[in-house]
């Protein structure tokens, strides 16, 4: 089945450590994008890529890094420097024509130890 | 003013109940408009998409309003089970981010026997 797959489930980070959420999809689609959520919010965009070895950033990408060197991964790198980490996040994909709607991994909750 | 905007709710409805909600964009230049779903604590997954004049799924219609730049779900014959947050979600093509979509917060729907 083709799909999303975020790992891992649910994450614990310590005081100024960097830790790294994975997102693969295997729909064969160009675009991908990382948000977050907090409890009873809407989701906000962390980074999103439209093509492999590009991607730009969100409104809330301070503290976050990506990478996109394979169509099929787009890792996102909670670091240090983001203060409040604590929240459930997504990783969609969708194919580049504007008109076609996301489809979601399972998330991953992150927490601070 | 937000670009995508709805009532958090909660509604709650008795099931066998019609509801609707409404959501409302910013940006006249949208072209492409979804509903999705989700349950606590789990990814949004796409109900429908809204492309032109309106769509209609089973118990599930969703309009489009461009003049007023509303859209609406009505959900007929409630299930308890249709007890979820429904978010809106807009593709403002008119601001040069591609298929980047904007989430609204949700609506909480409560339906109880």
């Amino acid at each position: 089945d083709g799909g999303i797959t975020q790992s891992p489930k649910y994450l614990f980070r310590k005081e100024g450590q960097n830790v790294t959420l994975s997102c693969e999809q295997n729909l064969n689609h160009d675009a991908m994008y990382w948000y977050r959520q907090d409890p009873g919010q809407g989701l906000r965009l962390i980074y999103y890529s439209q093509i492999v070895n590009d991607f730009q950033k969100g409104d809330i990408a301070e503290g976050y890094s990506v990478s996109r060197e394979k169509k099929e991964s787009f890792p996102l790198t909670v670091t240090s420097a983001q203060k409040n980490p604590t929240a459930f996040y997504l990783c969609a994909s969708t194919d580049r024509d504007g008109n076609q709607p996301q489809h979601f991994g399972d998330g991953t909750r992150l927490s601070i130890l | 003013r937000k670009e995508v905007e709805q009532d958090p709710g909660p509604f709650n409805v008795p099931e066998g109940a019609t509801v609707a909600f409404n959501c409302t964009y910013s940006n006249s230049a949208s072209q492409s408009f979804f509903w999705y779903r989700q349950d606590c604590r789990k990814e949004p997954k796409l109900l429908m998409s809204v492309y032109s004049s309106g769509n209609e799924d089973g118990r599930f219609t969703a309009q489009l309003n461009r003049a007023s730049q509303y859209i609406s779900l009505l959900i007929r014959d409630s299930k308890l089970s249709d007890s979820a947050t429904y978010l809106c979600v807009v593709n403002p093509l008119g601001n040069g981010y591609g298929n980047k979509l904007v989430f609204g917060a949700g609506t909480i729907l409560r339906v109880k026997s």
